[in-house]
């Protein structure tokens, strides 16, 4: 079975500019996670959909972040204009969205502004 | 609103010494509990998790957990410690009433000496 996949694996940008990342998650699994994992810090949830619908995005930072999720499978999370504060592993997971059913994690973007 | 707190960012075992990491959950109802575990430049890997249906669980790699209702406890332990399991380790919590999104801990470094 295939894994989560994001790319790219590593970005390096100036402040000020925009980055995209990409994940393509389990097949039919229905939940999708974004997560930013500061260095030395658990994931914190950013947005969690289900389908194609937003279930939490309560820790967005909506005036620069933004995700969506085509057609309920592949998402992409935006970063415009990034700040110094948002080098981070970015961790995209995937769950069937039953409540006990593990997430399965991509291997992250990290991410660099400099 | 759920959180989970990991007591000791870094917990440091020799080679063979029991392994012992700790986790505590705020929950207002039984929540589902989970340990995960990263290796360096990798996304996370389920170890266990608990769903009610036994209050002792097994995961991989030797590691299990003990659900402790009364202490909103879940612990992670392992006999003997070996090499290989140097990583950092996170206790998750999802339930009903948040939509099952999953909450990290801040995690704890295991470091193993020889």
């Amino acid at each position: 079975e295939a894994g989560v996949a994001q790319s790219p694996r590593y970005k390096i940008i100036e402040k000020r500019q925009s980055v995209a990342f990409w994940c393509n998650p389990i097949s039919g699994h229905a939940t999708l996670y974004w997560y930013q994992q500061i260095l030395g810090q658990g994931p914190k949830l950013l947005i969690q959909f289900q389908n194609n619908g937003v279930v939490d995005d309560s820790q967005l930072p909506k005036d620069r972040f933004s995700a969506e999720r085509l057609k309920g499978v592949d998402s992409t999370l935006k970063i415009q204009p990034a700040k110094l504060e948002d080098s981070a592993v970015y961790l995209c997971a995937s769950s069937l969205g039953q409540p006990n059913t593990e997430a399965f994690f991509g291997q992250g973007t990290r991410l660099t502004v400099v | 609103a759920q959180s989970v707190t990991q007591l000791g960012s870094h917990v440091s075992v020799s080679e063979g010494a029991l392994v012992l990491l700790r986790c505590n959950y705020s929950s207002s109802v039984p929540p589902y509990l989970f340990w995960y575990v990263q290796y360096p430049n990798q996304g996370l890997q389920l170890l266990l998790k608990y769903t009610s249906a036994a209050t002792l669980v097994k995961g991989i790699n030797g590691f299990e957990a003990e659900f402790k209702k009364s202490e909103t406890s879940f612990h992670l332990t392992k006999p003997s410690a070996h090499m290989s399991d140097a990583a950092e380790y996170f206790c998750a919590v999802s339930e009903e009433d948040s939509s099952y999104k999953l909450i990290f801990g801040s995690g704890t470094r295991l470091l193993v000496r020889p």
